[in-house]
């Protein structure tokens, strides 16, 4: 079985310029998250996603980044315009119906 | 109507540089995706491009330009397992995905 698919693997770009990322979860697990990863930090959640609704985006910083999830299955994240202390590994999970995360290779986004 | 265009078949040589192009006409533009195929195998992801440019991943790289209707798969240092469909697939304002029909790529020594 395929595990959750995240692209791309990693992506350099100046600041202002947009950048998108895309994550694939598990079929059949409902739940997606966002996650963000700073060097020598836990992950930080920006948005969860119950199927199609956005059930917490509080930590999502609306005023560059969006998400969307239209069909509840895969999700795009995308920041515009980016700014440098978005370098960051992104890192999407989605979840079994027992609570286990499952985690992608993430991408990691440098901005310069 | 909705159509993905792809070349049916292209040959390359071990080794080489092979760029497989793919045109699109559809009813809105949510993202477009390249996927390998082995014969006898499911498709497997290859890339994602969802916004203007080069997305680079290994020896494989996808380009898009949405004005254009247009993308490619670039597949450099080509070996023979690289031998496979590579199909080209467009999401649509429904979030509907629209495939081409593939592109059979043959690799010869």
């Amino acid at each position: 079985e395929a595990g959750v698919v995240q692209s791309p693997r990693y992506k350099i770009i100046e600041k202002k310029q947009p950048v998108a990322f895309w994550c694939n979860p598990i079929s059949g697990h409902n739940t997606l998250y966002w996650y963000l990863q700073n060097l020598g930090q836990g992950p930080e959640l920006l948005i969860r996603y119950e199927n199609e609704e956005a059930v917490d985006d509080s930590q999502l910083p609306k005023d560059r980044f969006s998400a969307e999830r239209l069909k509840g299955v895969d999700s795009t994240l995308k920041i515009q315009p980016a700014e440098l202390g978005d370098s960051a590994v992104y890192l999407c999970a989605s979840r079994t119906a027992t609570g286990e995360l499952f985690f992608g290779e993430g991408s990691r986004l440098t901005v310069l | 109507g909705q159509n993905i265009d792809q070349p049916t078949e292209m040959t390359a040589t071990e080794g080489a540089i092979v760029q497989i192009n793919c045109t699109y006409q559809t009813s809105g533009f949510n993202g477009l995706f390249w996927y390998q195929q082995h014969a006898g195998e499911a498709p497997t992801f290859l890339s994602y491009n969802v916004l203007d440019g080069l997305e680079e991943k290994g020896r494989f790289s996808s380009f898009l330009s949405r004005s254009k209707g247009y993308s490619y798969l670039l597949l450099k240092e080509l070996q023979m397992k690289d031998s496979a469909s590579y199909l080209c697939a467009v999401r649509d304002s429904n979030y509907q995905l629209i495939w081409g029909a593939g592109t059979k790529l043959i690799i010869k020594p």
